[in-house]
């Protein structure tokens, strides 16, 4: 059964960056055959797709987002990584962390709320 | 890009069937087969009702049901039950490449 957990700070300041990983367990990331998405939801709102990578560093972003995000993945740690630069209070959102074949997301995180606040 | 259009609620009684749709363009729900449904209850996770358009992972009821036509799919679901009440989304592969999802529908459950 794989498993995904969201790791990072709750609260980032205005034109900081929002850093956040990704622990998977349970499956490997270096098996191949799924990319490994994040995924955001405003409050009360819908879904975000944000991107994913394969394990082999391949990656595919948002266009709307395409510019702030960047998506790492570290195989030896079993954790893949967010970066999203240049944030707004409109970046406050439900942060998830997800296992996908494209547009089959199989496998959530828990979920981890991040502030943007000063 | 922009969000798949889905209406913003639908209701049904119990044992009745309802259907939601989801609307995109040809370069997403009309291009691929790679329409998903997600099922969503408060404070949770999504999770995985429909994929690749009418196929249901293990453990779904098969109440549940995908199809497409053209640029719009639609999820149907019969016999409806009281857990059923909770908020859908809908997603697509599209040309970026990239996923779009559908802005949600909330079923209430009479």
């Amino acid at each position: 059964q794989v498993q995904l957990q969201e790791s990072g700070p709750g609260l980032v300041k205005p034109s900081q960056t929002l850093s956040l990983t990704c622990t998977v367990s349970g499956g490997s990331i270096s098996s191949g055959g799924y990319y490994w998405s994040w995924i955001r939801q405003h409050p009360g709102k819908g879904l975000e797709w944000i991107g994913y990578i394969y394990y082999s560093g391949s990656t595919y972003y948002n266009p709307s987002l395409k510019s702030r995000v960047t998506i790492s993945v570290d195989t030896s740690k079993n954790q893949f990584s967010l970066k999203l630069s240049s944030v707004t209070a409109a970046d406050t959102a439900v942060y998830y962390c997800a296992r996908e074949r494209p547009a089959v997301v199989d496998y959530w995180g828990q979920g981890t709320l991040v502030t943007v606040s000063s | 890009q922009s969000a798949l259009t889905q209406p913003a609620s639908v209701s049904g009684s119990p044992g009745q069937s309802i259907t939601i749709s989801c609307t995109g363009t040809s370069s997403d729900v009309g291009g691929y087969n790679y329409v998903s449904w997600y099922q969503q209850h408060p404070g949770k996770a999504p999770k995985l009702m429909i994929y690749e358009v009418s196929n249901r992972p293990s453990g779904v009821p098969d109440r549940f049901s995908g199809s497409k036509s053209g640029n719009t799919a639609s999820l149907t679901i019969s016999g409806l039950q009281a857990e059923d009440e909770a908020d859908y989304y809908c997603s697509s592969y599209t040309s970026s490449p990239s996923v779009v999802f559908g802005g949600g529908t909330k079923l209430t459950v009479l």
